[in-house]
């Protein structure tokens, strides 16, 4: 049972436009939501993470939005920039605890 | 320098064989994970390590054991590889009580033949 979900395997958009990549869960115990960028051949790297006291989290050109009411996240990438071409992972949980990982999205920004 | 570094990064090996993959981190966290990522590219958690506390994932079999001879190392022992453990496998650390995030190595790529 997927408690962590990305309905979309694969992104592409066109570089300087805005990458949006999507995540629902369904454990309504979780409080905690991370981002996590991966190369290939490298492990995950942390991008960006928020917690359910809040609704949005911006770094730089990332923002992370969160909807509990929908159990929905999104992550928000402006402008994308080729360099951004990853598997793009979520990851949640209660806070403090082990997280769960999503399949993951491949996101592919075209010059 | 590296932060979470782990040896080999590829292994080949034949099924029945035992084998182990090493972990150190540097950052001086008191938590460490193992991480399997199958086929299907999930990231799934097999153990978490702190200090005197291990929590295994109950879908591992007992074929893998961790092993941690000091807070900086969680090794990974797998006894009668099988096919099925031909996997990516990722170490990881983190501080918990603060934000908790995960700190990975590269990945040691499993095959059993």
């Amino acid at each position: 049972d997927q408690q962590v979900k990305q309905n979309s395997p694969s992104l592409s958009v066109q570089e300087g436009r805005i990458s949006i990549l999507n995540c629902d869960y369904t454990n309504s115990m979780f409080d905690y939501f991370l981002w996590y960028k991966k190369y290939p051949a490298e492990g995950p790297t942390f991008l960006i993470s928020i917690s359910s006291i809040k609704d949005k989290n911006e770094d730089g050109r990332f923002t992370v939005f969160l909807n509990k009411s929908a159990k929905h996240l999104s992550l928000h990438i402006v402008p994308s920039q080729p360099g951004d071409s990853a598997v793009y992972f979520c990851a949640a949980g209660p806070y403090g605890q082990n997280f769960v990982f999503g399949p993951g999205t491949r996101l592919s920004v075209l010059p | 320098d590296t932060a979470v570094s782990q040896t080999p990064k590829y292994l080949v090996t034949q099924m029945g064989n035992d084998k182990s993959i090493k972990c150190e981190q540097n950052l001086g966290h008191d938590t460490m994970y193992w991480y399997k990522q199958d086929s299907k590219k999930f990231l799934k958690i097999m153990f978490s390590y702190n200090n005197k506390e291990l929590i295994i994932n109950e879908t591992v079999p007992n074929r893998f054991s961790p092993k941690s001879p000091d807070k900086a190392h969680l090794n990974l022992h797998i006894n009668s590889l099988e096919l099925g453990d031909s996997a990516v496998y990722f170490c990881a650390s983190s501080q918990r009580g603060v934000t908790g995030e995960l700190f990975f190595g590269e990945g040691s790529r499993l095959t059993v033949l």
